[in-house]
Formats: C-alpha cells, sequence, structure tokens
C-alpha cells in the first residue's frame, strides 16, 4: 500500500513564504503523477487549489503555486494571509484508476 | 453553478449498510465522471471510489481499503450519484463527499476533482 507523504504541520508568518511537500513512499514524485492539492478548512467541504502539478483551479490567487521539487509535489505559497490557515492535502493518481491522499499538513499563519 | 447535494447519512448500526446519495446541478450529470471521498472525525481525506461518465459505461474503481464493501453508481436519468456501504464498521464513520471530474473518462491527467459537496456524515454505532 502506496503511502503519501505531507508535513503534519507547518507555519509561516504573514507576508512570508511557505512550501508545502507531497512525498511516495515508495518512491518519487513525478509531474507523471499529476498531482493535484485541495485546501479544508474545519467543518467546510474541500476545495480545489492546484491540478496537473501546477495548474490553478478557477479562482485561486496567484499567490498559491504547484511544482515539482525534487522527488516531491510541491506546494508553495508567497506572501501568505491570515485566510491561509488551513489543512492542506495533495493527491496522487495511482496509475490503475485509483488515487491516494496524503496525510495532510496543518498550516498556521502567525 | 455547479452544486452538488449528499444524503443519506446519519446513525448506522454495526453490520448494517447505508446507502448515499449525491444529487447534482449544474452540469450534464451524465456527461462526467464522479466520485466518493471520506473524512473520518479528526482524520484527513481518504479517496474511495469513482464512475466514470455514461459515455464511458461507467467503468468503476475502489481504493483497496472498501473493495468489496462499497459500491458506486449513479442513475444518470436521477442526477443522481450513489454509494452503497455493507457491513458497515465503526471505522466508517465519517463524513461523505461526493465530487465531480472536469471529465468524462477517467484519465490519468485530469484525474483531480473540480466541484465538491458539502458532505453527509455516517456515524456506526450500536
Amino acid at each position: 500500500q502506496t503511502v503519501v507523504t505531507q508535513e503534519p504541520s507547518l507555519s509561516v508568518s504573514p507576508g512570508g513564504t511557505i512550501t508545502l511537500t507531497c512525498g511516495l513512499s515508495s518512491g518519487s514524485v513525478s509531474a507523471s503523477d499529476y498531482p493535484s492539492w485541495y485546501h479544508q478548512t474545519p467543518g467546510q467541504a474541500p476545495r480545489t487549489l492546484i491540478y496537473n502539478t501546477n495548474i490553478r483551479s478557477s479562482g485561486v490567487p496567484d499567490r498559491f503555486s504547484g511544482s515539482i521539487l525534487g522527488n516531491k509535489a510541491a506546494l508553495t505559497i508567497t506572501g501568505a494571509q491570515t485566510d491561509d490557515e488551513s489543512d492542506y492535502y495533495c493527491m496522487i493518481y495511482m496509475g490503475d484508476g485509483t488515487s491516494v491522499f496524503g496525510g495532510g499538513t496543518k498550516l498556521t499563519v502567525l | 453553478e455547479v452544486h452538488l447535494l449528499e444524503s443519506g447519512g446519519g446513525l448506522a448500526q454495526p453490520g448494517g449498510s447505508v446507502r448515499l446519495s449525491c444529487v447534482a446541478s449544474g452540469f450534464t450529470f451524465g456527461d462526467y465522471t464522479m466520485t466518493w471521498v471520506r473524512q473520518a472525525p479528526g482524520k484527513g481525506l481518504e479517496w474511495l471510489s469513482v464512475i466514470s461518465g455514461s459515455a464511458t459505461g461507467g467503468v468503476t474503481y475502489y481504493a483497496g481499503s472498501v473493495k468489496g464493501r462499497f459500491t458506486i453508481s449513479r442513475d444518470n436519468s436521477r442526477d443522481t450519484l450513489y454509494l452503497q456501504i455493507n457491513s458497515l464498521r465503526a471505522e466508517d464513520t465519517a463524513v461523505y463527499f461526493c465530487a465531480k471530474f472536469p471529465s468524462p473518462r477517467i484519465v490519468r491527467h485530469l484525474f483531480y476533482f473540480d466541484s465538491w459537496g458539502q458532505g453527509t456524515p455516517v456515524i456506526v454505532s450500536s
């Protein structure tokens, strides 16, 4: 069973830059795994941020960007705002019609 | 505007069954791949199952952890997605979300969700 790994928690100061990563227990994440990113505030439904590694979903501010850094997918927030305090999840397509979410990163902005 | 409304959750007995529904509006439901995701209390998201659009025959896939107990289906005439859960266990307690894919097919480069419902909670307890 492949595990998708994320930092359990991170913090950033308002206006700062933070990078969240998404890895695979069994190897590397590449663009051909088409990673996607979602965020969720408590009690709310998830919302889509990034798909196909680096394409922003409709209405997502350009301070959010996706990339591959080394052997992991990455979500970078440039100029973090207090509203960005949220749980962030990546998802990796497994190639067999199934997909797996990472455990999520709780981002604190303070 | 896309709208997805889940229902069918509530208190259920261990060993019992529940059928969740997700009524869609704002798009041609039958044309799109749909999926279920759940979130246990205080836990992260877990992808469960996917069903392709009608043009591709409603192909289904399941996460290994639920294969055999969960069944995804759709009624395009009713714009409704379903998730049947059998042999309920305490660990099935979660909020269940339906979500829409941007494509009628299950393909690697389009395996993501562009709209989500608000979720329906299932509590498995005696």
